[in-house]
């Protein structure tokens, strides 16, 4: 069974910038695994932010930006803002079947 | 309005069944492969199910496989997810998606799901 990992949680000061990753049990992530990001805040749906490994959607604010770095997917928040204070999902597609990582929760403080 | 409205949750007794369904508007639903994933209380986001453009295809976690069904139909611009042999573990708000468009449509919020006796 495929496990997609993420950070549990991790704490950034507004206005810093903070790297979200995640990881496959399967090995090293790289664009064929097509990354998706989505944000879900408390009692709301979530929201995707981010489309194959680096698109943005129209509403995706410009300091959300998506990567891969050492082998993993990543989220990096640049000048964060207390709004972005949430819970962060990856999704990697494996073999064509999409997996959710383990979520990161944010806190901004 | 652009918009993914789920329905059809309800309480249901394990071993009991359940239809979902997902009422696509405001865009071009057969454009889209259709994907069904589950929050149970407090808990992540878990991938369900996809099912292709023109329903031809589908898929399904390990989890669900051999019990749930995933459907659509386009004429009616509907997804639906045929639930059978329901256990606790499929307690959850069960959402229908797209993944990896350029615009998709943003998630409806989603419809409960509870399996207790």
């Amino acid at each position: 069974q495929t496990v997609v990992t993420q950070e549990p949680s991790l704490t950034v000061s507004p206005g810093g910038t903070v790297t979200l990753t995640c990881a496959s049990s399967t090995g090293a992530v790289n664009s064929g695994y097509e990354a998706n990001w989505f944000q879900q805040k408390p009692g709301q749906a979530p929201r995707s932010l981010i489309y194959l490994t680096t698109y943005k959607h129209s509403w995706t604010p410009a300091r959300f930006s998506g990567s891969v770095l050492g082998g993993k997917a990543a989220l990096t928040l640049s000048g964060v803002q207390p709004e972005d204070e949430a819970e962060y999902y990856c999704l990697l597609y494996h073999d064509g079947v999409p997996v959710f990582g383990t979520g990161t929760r944010v806190s901004v403080l | 309005e652009v918009q993914l409205v789920e329905s059809g949750g309800n309480l249901v007794q394990p071993g009991g069944s359940l239809r979902l369904s997902c009422a696509a508007s405001g865009f071009t639903f057969t454009n889209y492969w259709m994907h069904w994933v589950r929050q149970a209380p407090g808990k992540g986001l878990v991938w369900v199910s996809h099912i292709n453009n023109d329903g031809t295809y589908a898929n399904y976690a390990d989890s669900v496989r051999g019990r749930f069904t995933v459907s659509r139909d386009n004429a009616r611009n509907t997804l639906y997810l045929q639930m059978n042999s329901l256990r606790v573990e499929d307690t959850a708000v069960y959402y229908c998606a797209t993944i990896n468009y350029r615009a998709p449509p943003p998630w409806g919020q989603g419809t409960l799901v509870t399996v207790s006796s």
